[in-house]
């Protein structure tokens, strides 16, 4: 099975654009979470997306959104770009399976982002 | 609310075991131990993960105390390939919780040769 994958892997932008990054799912996983790696604050749970719908979020402004499609890719968005959101984004994704705390979430290579 | 405590590095000799501990002392009773493992700057990678009880696997073995308000992650013959931060996390209650994981600040483990 193919891992999970994410694009662009890097990116530079400038303050006040936008930005979208993408990730597909391992084949089958229906669950994608978006967390946030810099230096200051570590891996930080962005929001997590589950069959289309937002099931949780994290302590992030509105600025950092995201939305998942039918065949479970997802894509984050992030506007009005600030220095602070210079980070590496990584996505996981798992079965998600009901239940059972079984399935762990697997991790993509991440999208280094760079604002300017 | 990282819920764990991990020292900040541990030093390893190439072939001998690594042990590196975690305190989740407020640890619920259906809450699972988890740790991955994060070598620079790529994703993290799953490790193993447990209950109450003792787990192993190809990887590694994981010891949850009793109280189970901490846990040992055994790395049985480090390599300088097992150079990473080490996560422990503790899997919260709640189906809409489980996937929102807590990182900490994880333990930078050094293989040394």
């Amino acid at each position: 099975k193919a891992g999970v994958t994410q694009t662009p892997r890097y990116l530079i932008k400038t303050r006040g654009q936008q930005v979208t990054l993408s990730c597909s799912p391992i084949s089958g996983h229906r669950s994608v979470s978006w967390y946030q790696q810099t230096p200051g604050q570590g891996l930080q749970f962005l929001f997590e997306y589950f069959s289309e719908t937002q099931r949780n979020k994290g302590n992030f402004p509105g600025r950092f959104s995201g939305r998942q499609f039918s065949n479970s890719r997802s894509e984050m968005n992030v506007s009005t770009l600030e220095l602070g959101d210079s980070a590496l984004y990584l996505c996981a994704s798992s079965q998600r399976l009901a239940g059972g705390p079984y399935n762990e979430q697997f991790f993509g290579p991440g999208t280094r982002l760079t604002v300017l | 609310d990282a819920k764990t405590t991990q020292p900040p590095s541990m030093d390893c000799a190439e072939g001998r075991a690594a042990n590196l501990p975690c305190n989740h002392s407020t640890i619920s009773g259906n809450e699972y131990v988890y740790w991955y493992r994060q070598i620079h700057s790529q994703g993290p990678q799953y490790i193993i993960h447990g209950l109450k009880n003792n787990e192993t696997n190809e990887m590694a073995s994981l010891i949850i105390t009793e109280d189970r308000k901490s846990s040992t992650l055994i790395l049985p013959h480090a390599t300088l390939r097992d150079t990473a931060v080490y996560y422990c996390i503790v899997r919260l209650e709640g189906e809409d919780n489980f996937n929102k994981f807590y990182f900490g600040s994880g333990t930078k483990l050094n293989v040394k040769p």
